[in-house]
């Protein structure tokens, strides 16, 4: 059966660096697109990055890009995210995400999510 | 990269049908049929309920169902149920290659 396990997240001060892992199991890592995906609490879904099955394509949300970096190690069937400059706006808990294959949209499994908090 | 526009709340009674929309522009829901809505439950991941505008992952209740017009998706769940009261997200493919959510909705059961 997929699973997603996400783990890194913690507390971290203004200006701080976290990197979040997502471990994949129960299926062929390599074929599918991944996504990170973040909710601040009480609010709503914000995708943050996508990175192509290759790790060749990766797109961010304008408001990480030159802070975060999206990268994936399909040997072992793992994705990661690393947090540079972090702000209170991110705290949130984030998500990874499997992207259905080929000319299709949705995201058919993500994980159980882990808390990232950035305070003083 | 603007969140798509969902309405805060609606509300139905157990055996209704209700909608709820997902505006967009022509640069994500309306040019492309890459449209997907999530259900979730308070501390739960989300789930997969449409994708590509108007189809079901197995395992999906028929009586959730999606649409579009123009540049406005919707998500149609009939026969309400107790358990369909959650939060409800659409998200869209973008023509710069990204990836948009709507602000959310939240479906109450009366």
């Amino acid at each position: 059966q997929e699973q997603l396990v996400e783990s890194g997240g913690g507390l971290v001060k203004p200006g701080g660096s976290l990197r979040l892992s997502c471990a994949a199991s129960g299926f062929t890592f390599s074929d599918y697109y991944m996504s990170w995906i973040r909710q601040a609490p009480g609010k709503g879904l914000e995708w943050v990055s996508y990175i192509s099955s290759s790790g060749n394509t990766i797109y961010y949300v304008d408001s990480v890009k030159g802070r975060f970096t999206i990268s994936r190690d399909n040997a072992k069937s793992s994705m990661y995210l690393q947090m540079n400059s972090l702000r209170g706006e991110d705290t949130a808990v984030y998500y990874c995400a499997r992207e259905r294959r080929g000319y299709s949209y949705g995201y058919e499994y993500w994980g159980q999510g882990i808390l990232v908090t950035v305070s003083p | 990269q603007s969140a798509l526009t969902q309405p805060a709340s609606v509300s139905g009674s157990p055996g209704q049908s209700i909608t709820m929309s997902c505006t967009g522009t022509s640069s994500d829901v309306g040019g492309y049929n890459y449209v997907s809505w999530y259900q979730q439950h308070p501390g739960n991941a989300p789930k997969l309920m449409i994708y590509d505008v108007s189809n079901r992952p197995s395992g999906v209740s028929n009586r959730f169902s999606g649409s579009k017009s123009g540049n406005t998706a919707s998500l149609t769940i009939s026969g309400l149920q107790a358990e369909d009261e959650a939060d409800y997200y659409c998200s869209s493919y973008t023509s710069i290659n990204t990836r948009v959510f709507g602000g959310g909705t939240k479906l109450t059961v009366l």
